[in-house]
């Protein structure tokens, strides 16, 4: 079993929907998690970075992590055709151990 | 902020000649920097882990004597794959810690390398 899983779509929604990703993790002693966004031959950008549970927002976005679960999710509202992408979903142990171990990425494609 | 470059954005060269590739992060200081490769709709997988000054760690499986990977200062690290091959064909992505900001990885543009 992988540590972190995710599901690798594509996921396809039209202009103005509301995307929801998710990821689910073994490890309960991943306290860091974040989402980045890949472009096809780009290298990935940081959207959010969360520690432990809860919620956090970001214009268009919002990161939910529950422990609990070890699930993990990114909501982005109003979502636009620029939006398509690889969102990949990564996470770490406490600051002294900074290797992430990554999700396979969700390909998202948002249609005009 | 924290913004990594990578330098070439793309090489083709032919099998037998060693490629550099160069990361830099441009406005912070990173101790740490990280070496992927990823291959078409894969996720990243990690090569390296370089620290400034000392010697990278090297995940299970890669070749430390292929990949050469040398972090010379707190803004520049170096990937050199030697003796290419056509199988090293494929995209090297680096990242740097910022551990003074979010104390998370900042990736840059990436290098597609092709050996032909």
């Amino acid at each position: 079993q992988k540590e972190v899983e995710q599901d690798p779509g594509p996921l396809s929604v039209p202009e103005g929907a509301i995307v929801s990703l998710n990821c689910t993790y073994s490890n309960s002693a991943f306290q860091y998690f974040m989402w980045y966004r890949q472009y096809s031959r780009k290298g990935p950008e940081l959207l959010m970075y969360t520690y432990s549970s809860g919620n956090k927002e970001d214009g268009r976005f919002t990161a939910q992590v529950d422990k609990s679960s070890k699930y993990i999710s990114l909501f982005i509202r109003d979502s636009q055709p620029s939006d398509s992408a690889t969102y990949l979903c990564a996470m770490r142990r406490n600051t002294g151990f900074q290797k992430l171990v990554f999700g396979t990425g969700t390909r998202l494609l948002v249609s005009p | 902020g924290a913004v990594v470059s990578q330098h070439p954005s793309w090489v083709i060269c032919k099998s037998g000649t060693s490629v550099k590739i160069e990361c830099r992060s441009l406005d912070f200081q990173a101790t740490t920097m990280f070496w992927y490769r990823q291959f078409p709709k894969q996720s990243l997988m990690l090569m390296a882990t370089s620290n400034e000054g000392s010697k990278a760690t090297y995940e299970q499986g890669v070749e430390k004597d292929k990949f050469l990977i040398n972090h010379a200062s707190l803004t520049l690290s170096t990937l050199t794959v030697t003796s290419a091959h056509p199988e090293d064909s494929s995209f090297y992505i680096c990242s740097a810690r910022w551990s003074s900001g979010t104390d998370t990885q900042y990736f840059g543009p990436g290098t597609r390398l092709t050996v032909l």
